[in-house]
């Protein structure tokens, strides 16, 4: 089964803190994905790659970076976070059968 | 611009009953369709899916119902359970390559015993 696991599970930053949410996979699976959730919203993506070193821009970018350092590891980036970024984030991967493995989630607060 | 939609927002069924979940979408160029479940406090897990050329996918008691026309899709879920009780996504994506995915707002699942 495939293993994403997200660090940190929770978090608390102040507005214009910097935060970073980390995510690493062990399937090898090319595509990595950060998502955020919102009551009434759904998942929406942020960012996605497909490999290190690569970044594609997803549908809600703005307010956030991301790094794809390698293969197995996957960054997303707050460098002034704002209470609008107050949210559960998901990050997942993708497997060649276009099978979606999720994270357990980080909840960011932003206060 | 929400490309794709779910209804109703929130559902409550008896047990053993069939719940129906519906989904639309926009973008005629989707072409694959998961559905994800997720349970409070984990992340979504892949339930079922579709292609667009089929009209029907079953596993079990769930059952995806597909209507290129329309651009609509239904997922029954038959006898249902209290342990289905859970949020559902549904999602699209388009054969372009990029492997990126559209979610509904989601369909909140309750079974009553």
């Amino acid at each position: 089964e495939a293993a994403v696991t997200q660090s940190p599970r929770n978090k608390v930053t102040v507005t214009g803190g910097n935060v970073t949410l980390s995510c690493r996979q062990t399937n090898s699976h090319n595509y990595m994905y950060w998502y955020r959730q919102d009551t009434g919203h759904g998942l929406r993506l942020i960012h996605y790659s497909y490999g290190a070193g690569n970044l594609q821009i997803g549908d809600v970018p703005d307010g956030y970076k991301a790094t794809r350092t390698t293969q197995e590891d996957f960054f997303l980036l707050l460098e002034l976070a704002s209470p609008s970024q107050t949210s559960l984030y998901f990050c997942a991967s993708s497997d060649v059968n276009e099978r979606l493995f999720f994270g357990h989630g980080t909840k960011l607060s932003v206060l | 611009q929400q490309q794709v939609r779910q209804s109703p927002q929130s559902l409550t069924v008896w047990e053993g009953e069939t719940a129906i979940l519906n989904c639309s979408y926009e973008n005629s160029a989707f072409d694959y369709f998961p559905w994800y479940q997720q349970f409070p406090g984990e992340g979504p897990a892949l339930l079922i899916a579709i292609r667009s050329v089929s009209d029907k996918k079953e596993d079990g008691r769930f059952t995806i119902f597909f209507n290129k026309r329309e651009k609509k899709l239904s997922l029954h879920i038959t006898d249902s359970q209290p342990g289905d009780s859970a949020t559902y996504f549904c999602a699209a994506s388009a054969n372009t390559g990029n492997y990126k995915y559209v979610f509904g707002a989601g369909t909140r699942l309750k079974v009553i015993a």
